[in-house]
């Protein structure tokens, strides 16, 4: 299994301004992903952060908005630019070795954007 | 990525077995059903996963038919705190490819 820590937990932020949200796991791990969850919605996937390489985003989600970076087997962080009240959610960090196996997930940012 | 539907939400009392079904008409070969429950303000945790018959761990079983069109989260004599939203999600993690259903909340009564 692996530990997934997460932050800041929360945080309160002004329009036009930036949040890096950081994840650190307690293990290597092949892959992680963040996802955003609206209130009382479902995971929507914003991107699979690669070792050493550009992040993969899905559809929607851009990298001048949500810049990743993943400089090791451990750590990732995602970046909220330029941040308006739309972008308030929470955003979850996961992780997953090779092959199909289950996701690891942290406990969340929970951002709200004045 | 194979859409997923689920029921939006159950209710149940303590000590009753509850299934939960998730539709997944268009699961593709390599893709594998995982089921997660989520308490507030926390990440979703695993709970079971599987890819064809029927699979079973110390908290869940899980029943895919041979068609592999939609899957069965069984909970045996649920508790107050398996009240929970619960996700079924289908896809390859190998590929960094899955989707999250709508997922399912449950409500365990006294």
């Amino acid at each position: 299994s692996a530990v997934i820590s997460q932050k800041p937990s929360r945080d309160i932020c002004q329009r036009g301004t930036s949040l890096t949200i950081q994840c650190q796991v307690d293990s290597q791990v092949t892959m992680m992903f963040w996802y955003r969850q609206q209130p009382g919605q479902s995971l929507t996937l914003i991107a699979t952060a690669n070792q050493g390489s550009e992040a993969t985003y899905e559809s929607g989600f851009v990298i001048d908005k949500f810049p990743i970076s993943r400089p090791n087997l451990t750590f990732s962080t995602l970046t909220v630019s330029n941040m308006s009240p739309e972008d308030s959610s929470i955003y979850l960090c996961s992780a997953a070795g090779q092959g199909a196996e289950k996701l690891f997930f942290g406990s969340g940012t929970q951002l709200s954007v004045l | 990525l194979a859409k997923t539907t689920q029921p939006i939400s159950m209710d149940s009392y303590e000590g009753q077995e509850v299934n939960i079904t998730c539709s997944h008409n268009n699961i593709a070969t390599n893709d594998y059903i995982t089921w997660y429950q989520q308490f507030p303000s926390q990440g979703p945790r695993f709970i079971i996963q599987g890819y064809k018959t029927k699979v079973t761990n110390e908290v869940a079983s899980l029943f895919i038919p041979a068609d592999r069109k939609s899957s069965t989260l069984s909970l045996p004599r649920v508790s107050l705190s398996d009240t929970a939203v619960y996700y079924c999600l289908v896809g390859d993690t190998n590929a960094g490819k899955s989707t999250f259903g709508d997922g399912t909340t449950l409500t365990v009564k006294p």
